[in-house]
């Protein structure tokens, strides 16, 4: 049973750019959330996904950007980077009416 | 807010040394509290969620109990391989959606 999957694993992207992260959630899961990780913090609540909605968001701004497609995959876009997007981006998945989130390895971006 | 502090920040044992971790939270009436083991550059493990005060979970050298305003994670003759940060969260209830409250962790080191 395939776990929870993210791409790329590193990324390197200048100030001002954009980049989209990449997501598959946990077979048999329909639900993904994005969590923000700065080094030595615990991970922060980005937004969360069902139906190819947002329907929950955390205090980040808009320049972080969502999706998700038929087949529950997700994307999480950032615009405009700036110095301290840089962080782990974690997404997990979990299945509606459960509590419990799995989550992937993680995207490492560096913004320089 | 929900709010969840964890303590200590870093904890260093010999192997066979028990010690506990504590999580400290904040809630509008709580749903559900999670622990995850995270390794470095990894994203985070599950490892048990916990619903109501008195409630307890075990999994090999490790057991994890609640009360209404903290938890703890007991680790009992640790080795070396339980080494990693120790992440602990909380999800409100009323939140259907599933929006994770994470603490700054705990370093756990044990030493050979």
């Amino acid at each position: 049973d395939a776990g929870v999957t993210q791409s790329p694993t590193h990324l390197i992207k200048t100030r001002g750019q954009q980049v989209t992260l990449r997501c598959s959630p946990k077979s048999g899961h329909d639900t993904v959330s994005w969590y923000q990780q700065a080094l030595g913090q615990g991970p922060q609540f980005i937004f969360q996904y069902y139906e190819e909605e947002e329907r929950q968001r955390g205090n980040f701004p808009d320049r972080f950007s969502g999706h998700q497609f038929p087949n529950y995959s997700s994307e999480l876009n950032v615009n405009a980077l700036l110095l301290g997007d840089s962080a782990l981006y974690l997404c997990a998945s979990s299945q509606t009416g459960t509590s419990e989130q799995y989550f992937g390895p993680g995207t490492r971006l560096t913004v320089t | 807010e929900d709010q969840v502090t964890q303590s200590p920040e870093a904890l260093r044992l010999q192997e066979g040394e028990s010690s506990s971790l504590n999580c400290s939270y904040t809630v509008s009436g709580l749903r559900g509290l999670f622990w995850y083991r995270q390794d470095p550059g990894k994203g985070p493990e599950f490892l048990f969620t916990l619903y109501s005060a008195g409630e307890e979970k075990e999994k090999e050298r490790l057991k994890a109990t609640l009360t209404k305003k903290e938890s703890f994670l007991h680790i009992t003759a640790p080795k070396p391989e339980d080494s990693a940060t120790y992440l602990c969260a909380v999800q409100a209830r009323g939140t259907s959606y599933g929006k994770l409250t994470f603490g700054q962790g705990t370093i756990l080191t044990v030493h050979p």
